[in-house]
């Protein structure tokens, strides 16, 4: 079975310009998370969705960054503009329902994001 | 202070050793523990769960602590192949999220 497919695996943009992450989720998962991951920080959820509708962006470092879950195989995460301070790691990670308790989260190769 | 905490290392050790590493937690709601393991460059992926009575998987063995407030993961005769970073991560009750620490890097020497 596929995993949790990212786009592009690496990125490397100039101050200013536009970057889009591209997400995958494993088909049948509810749930849907973004992450950022730095030396610094380590791994920081930014934003969440269950069944494609965001519950807690309260993790979104600013405006600039923005997260779309058009349909149940597919999420988006923008900034713009980028700034070299983005420069990370950026993972998506997928799980099933919740039933009683919690489940797994799988997560996808990251994005590495350099932004010059 | 950080809601879950871990010595970052690197811990060093020859193969064949046994090696612990803890982790704090801060929020007493916490409901669910577990063990990630992060290779470098990769994503994380599950190890294993830490169930309040410990728990073992061949050379991994997980242990919780709730009054303290602490989580253990004990490796015993490590591999290099266990040279990663372990991320110690919990869940709080009624959240679907999950918390992770920083990690604690782990390199096994031949």
């Amino acid at each position: 079975d596929a995993g949790v497919i990212q786009s592009p695996r690496h990125e490397v943009t100039e101050m200013g310009q536009e970057v889009t992450l591209r997400c995958k989720p494993i088909s049948g998962h509810d749930y849907l998370f973004w992450y950022r991951q730095t030396m610094m920080r380590g791994l920081e959820l930014l934003i969440y969705f269950n069944n494609n509708v965001p519950i807690d962006d309260s993790g979104m470092p600013e405006d600039r960054f923005s997260a779309k879950m058009p349909n149940a195989s597919f999420s988006t995460l923008k900034i713009q503009p980028s700034e070299p301070r983005d420069s990370a790691v950026y993972f998506c990670a997928s799980s099933p329902a919740r039933d009683r308790g919690y489940n797994e989260q799988f997560f996808g190769p990251g994005t590495r994001l350099t932004v010059l | 202070r950080k809601e879950v905490e871990q010595d970052p290392g690197p811990f060093n050790v020859p193969e064949g050793a046994t090696v612990a590493f803890n982790c704090t937690y801060s929020n007493s709601a916490s409901q669910s523990f577990f063990w990630y393991r992060q290779d470098c460059r990769k994503e994380p992926k599950l190890l294993m769960s830490v169930y309040s009575s410990g728990n073992e998987d061949g050379r991994f063995t997980a242990q919780l602590n709730r009054a303290s407030q602490y989580i253990s993961l004990l490796i015993r005769d490590s591999k290099l192949s266990d040279s990663a970073t372990y991320l110690c991560v919990v869940n709080r009750k009624g959240y679907s999220t999950l918390t992770f620490g920083k990690g604690t890097m782990l390199l096994v020497s031949p």
